[in-house]
């Protein structure tokens, strides 16, 4: 079974300071991608970030990084300079054959 | 940018009732999706539709749920005798390949309450 779990349902981040949100998962799968998923108040889920697998490399988008330790099976994503636009929930998800499993989210909060 | 549409964005409808969520996806993608979220719970794979039939369907798609693509640019999730616990946001979302690396484009969701 494939099983991800974000433990932090809620986080707050003074602006332009850095934030960590947490993720594990648990798979038997070997070839699998882990996505870092944003859902601002629009509702719209927008990706942020993806990491494959067999990279040891961690992934980098502008100010979202990960931390992708993949014995540990954890998958951690980095906001740095956190600006306003990112208060939203950030969903976790992990991708094997064609089908998404998601975290139940952290709802992060950047506060002025 | 290119946008998933559903509509409603908000939907009510009696228990028992029949509804039918609509999704209009890329236009030149070919894996679309449907996605639950109940309030406060995680994301949830529901079906997945490529070629006009269903590739794959969770646990949570039983006969109560069908989808379907009535012309080019709709997909619909149709759920029919709804009860209370199908109250969720529902998302569809659809994708240009079915590669693992490949992210989809999800549309902002419709809350379905059913009350």
């Amino acid at each position: 079974a494939q099983t991800v779990t974000q433990s932090q349902p809620e986080m707050s981040v003074q602006e332009a300071e850095t934030v960590t949100l947490s993720c594990t998962y648990d798979t038997s799968e070997s070839n699998y991608y882990l996505f870092w998923y944003k859902q601002p108040p629009s509702r719209q889920m927008i990706l942020v970030i993806r990491q494959e697998a067999y990279k040891q490399q961690n992934a980098t988008e502008n100010r979202f990084s990960v931390n992708f330790q993949k014995a540990a099976k954890s998958f951690s994503l980095k906001i740095s300079d956190s600006q306003l636009g990112d208060t939203a929930m950030y969903f976790c998800a992990f991708k094997a054959g064609n089908q998404f499993y998601f975290g139940t989210g952290t709802s992060l909060t950047v506060i002025p | 940018e290119p946008e998933v549409t559903q509509t409603p964005s908000h939907q009510v409808t009696q228990m028992g009732q029949e509804v039918i969520l609509r999704c209009v996806p890329i236009s030149n993608h070919l894996y679309f999706y449907w996605y639950r979220q109940i309030l406060g719970q995680k994301v949830e794979f529901l079906v997945s539709f490529y070629n006009n039939e269903i590739s794959e369907k969770s646990e949570i798609f039983d006969d109560q749920f069908s989808v379907e693509r009535p012309d080019g640019s709709n997909f619909t999730l149709k759920i029919r005798s709804t009860k209370l616990e199908d109250s969720a946001m529902y998302f569809c979302a659809s994708s240009e390949v079915s590669e693992l690396n490949y992210g989809y484009t999800f549309g902002s969701g419709t809350r379905l309450t059913v009350v």
